[in-house]
């Protein structure tokens, strides 16, 4: 049981270059989330799938697009890179407790210059 | 909106000290809260939960109490060791329909032999 992976673990990017963050977990999850991680900013949610076939919105979504692919698959897609996305990137999920007790990746380190 | 607010840091103890990290909230209605740490270079990691009024949740010799008259939840600890140097982080969830859980900023925690 790996929980939630992510990948990759580290990438640098130029600015207009294009990525896709990936994220499965194997807990059967319903809900999954996409969060960056800046210093003195704490988490802030970019996307969430509260069910297979759904996506929705966070705090900062500008920038990028998110896929749903299937219920152990999230991804996160920068299409043109800039230096404002340089940042740690977590993917989490959560299942029906209904405490929303999330369970987190252990992250990508995203670089762009 | 939700909010919560946590301590700044960072704070430095020495080993075997007593620890506080004081966490308040803002929420409509009766939400969960949550302590989560995250070690260097790993994601987050669920350290205790309280769904619900005066519930303690503890967890490793940690603890943190529901105060819905304060609004508060401070996770605290009796003997601090160095393996819980460490970022702290407060959140609450509100239920009522929100996938989203509420994050403070951090507090991170340098524990000295």
């Amino acid at each position: 049981n790996a929980g939630v992976t992510q990948t990759p673990k580290f990438q640098v990017l130029k600015t207009g270059q294009s990525m896709t963050l990936q994220c499965a977990q194997d807990m059967n999850h319903n809900s999954m989330y996409w969060y960056r991680q800046d210093p003195g900013m704490g988490l802030r949610l970019i996307y969430y799938s509260a069910s297979e076939g759904t996506t929705d919105k966070g705090e900062v979504p500008n920038g990028y697009n998110v896929s749903r692919l299937n219920k152990r698959e999230f991804s996160l897609r920068l299409e043109s890179a800039a230096p404002s996305q340089t940042s740690v990137y977590f993917c989490a999920s959560t299942g029906t407790s209904g405490y929303n007790e999330q369970f987190f990746g252990p992250g990508t380190r995203l670089t762009v210059l | 909106g939700n909010s919560v607010t946590q301590m700044e840091g960072p704070v430095t103890l020495s080993e075997e000290a007593f620890l506080t990290i004081n966490c308040t909230y803002t929420a409509t209605g009766y939400p969960s809260l949550f302590w989560y740490v995250q070690y260097p270079g790993e994601g987050l990691q669920l350290l205790l939960k309280a769904t619900k009024a005066d519930d303690k949740g503890s967890n490793k010799g940690f603890e943190a109490t529901y105060r819905k008259e304060t609004t508060s939840f401070h996770l605290e600890k009796g003997s601090v060791q160095v393996s819980d140097s460490a970022v702290y982080f407060c959140a609450l969830y509100s239920g009522a329909g929100s996938y989203q859980l509420t994050f403070g900023k951090g507090t991170k925690l340098s524990v000295i032999p």
